[in-house]
């Protein structure tokens, strides 16, 4: 089945430890897209790619990083950097500008 | 740079009609879509539009006038499975798909 896969569903780090969100897709799309999402708050962009080995900062980059090295994937990094860490990520893609988004189930990420 | 402006919470009662409005402001623009986020779960789609008018799937339709930068979704016989949060999305001209911050739908019995 075709689809957009993060892991883990739940994701617990100590302060001050850079920490790697999984995000692979199998559905040949182009773009490829990380949110950050807090309680009640809406989506807001972090990194966007359009093709491989490039790729855009969003609204609220500072302390992520990525890497857009295969089609198929688009890990996310959170680095010691990013103040305030512990928020729902979630990995879009989509194979064109005027089609529908797919996301993957999200990863919960805490830090202690 | 891109922003969208929706309400942030709705109620209505089940089999009623409800519209969430949508204005946005964006530097380009490649169409305005819809998304459905229950709790705790991923956004999944529900509608697009790249031109002015009325776009109708099912009990869910989707305007947009992009001479005044705003769109709705309209809701039809609410059920309550339809309580959830609704998004409006834009493209723009540097690609980013990027959201609004939601609109809490309350269908109440």
């Amino acid at each position: 089945d075709g689809g957009i896969t993060q892991s883990p569903k739940y994701l617990f780090r100590k302060e001050g430890q850079n920490v790697t969100l999984s995000c692979e897709q199998n559905l040949n799309h182009d773009a490829m897209y990380w949110y950050r999402q807090d309680p009640g708050q809406g989506l807001r962009l972090i990194y966007y790619s359009q093709i491989v080995n490039d790729f855009q900062k969003g609204d609220i980059a500072e302390g992520y990083s990525v890497s857009r090295e295969k089609k198929e994937s688009f890990p996310l990094t959170v680095t010691s950097a990013q103040k305030n860490p512990t928020a729902f990520y979630l990995c879009a893609s989509r194979g064109g500008l005027n089609t529908e988004a797919f996301f993957g189930q999200g990863t919960r990420l805490t830090v202690v | 740079g891109q922003s969208l402006e929706q309400p942030s919470e709705v109620t209505a009662v089940e089999g009623a009609i409800v519209q969430i409005n949508c204005t946005y402001q964006t530097s380009g623009f490649y169409g305005l879509s819809w998304y459905q986020q229950h709790d705790g779960g991923a956004p999944t789609f529900l509608s697009y539009n790249a031109l002015d008018g009325l776009e109708e799937t099912g009990r869910f339709s989707s305007f947009l006038s992009r001479s005044d930068s705003y769109g709705y979704l309209l809701l039809q016989e609410l059920q309550m499975k339809d309580s959830a949060s609704y998004f409006c999305a834009v493209t723009g001209s540097a690609r980013q798909l990027t959201f609004g911050s939601g609109t809490q739908l309350t269908v109440l019995p």
